[in-house]
């Protein structure tokens, strides 16, 4: 199965409610990466944390990092219509350069 | 600055054709990945370049696949003898790769349709 893992598979709710998005993984990493996608194509960065930090937060955007239980959230508080995409967590086993493994994503729907 | 770009977007092609898709990564970055992504799923790694060597080419599927890179530039995925199950979005990114950090920036990805 993957190395990363997310949850739920797919998330739908109505502008201005928070989203909370879970990515599980099953062997040391170096650091997590969260990206958005939309409509398939190019992955945006949103947030990189290390293995050594606990939460980073950037805008409306929320992750923390528990590395006892080997995993992640991400949370998108006060979410918009335009948060409507596929977010992905990507883990760093530590290989020298950086080797990505990806969850399947979380399709999360926000409705007006 | 420019980010990552990947060309052409859209590649309709027939079967047993060959494919040729190119990445131009940000200027600077040393390190090139390659990932698949079939629909509705995550990324699956391909390929890794350091400047123009890749020593981790584990990700490539058959030896239909193939990538070159010149210096610390341009990067060009060929699919040769195109199969329907390579239809997908082929992604590119780069990294500064620097003390252990790294952070990858994707390209918006070509969309390979087999008919």
């Amino acid at each position: 199965s993957q190395q990363g893992e997310e949850d739920p598979q797919a998330l739908s709710i109505q502008e201005g409610e928070n989203a909370t998005m879970n990515c599980s993984y099953k062997t040391s990493i170096n650091n997590l990466q969260w990206y958005r996608q939309n409509s398939g194509r190019g992955l945006v960065n949103l947030i990189l944390i290390r293995s050594n930090e606990r939460e980073k937060h950037s805008g409306r955007l929320r992750v923390t990092l528990d590395t006892s239980k080997k995993s992640s959230s991400l949370l998108i508080t006060a979410s918009r219509a335009a948060d409507t995409a596929s977010y992905f967590c990507a883990t760093d086993l530590g290989t020298s350069y950086g080797k990505l493994t990806f969850g399947q994503g979380t399709i999360l729907t926000v409705h007006p | 600055g420019a980010g990552v770009s990947q060309s052409p977007s859209n590649k309709v092609t027939e079967k047993g054709k060959d494919v040729e898709l190119r990445c131009d990564p940000i200027s600077g970055h040393t390190a090139l990945y390659w990932y698949r992504q079939r629909l509705g799923q995550g990324l699956e790694f391909l390929i890794y370049f350091q400047g123009n060597s890749a020593p981790d080419k584990s990700g490539l599927p058959s030896d239909r696949f193939s990538a070159e890179r010149t210096g610390e530039s341009v990067s060009t995925l060929t699919i040769q003898r195109t199969q329907q199950e390579d239809s997908a979005v082929y992604l590119c990114a780069s990294s500064r790769l620097y003390g252990g950090y790294n952070e990858q920036f994707f390209g918006p990805g070509t969309r390979l349709t087999v008919l």
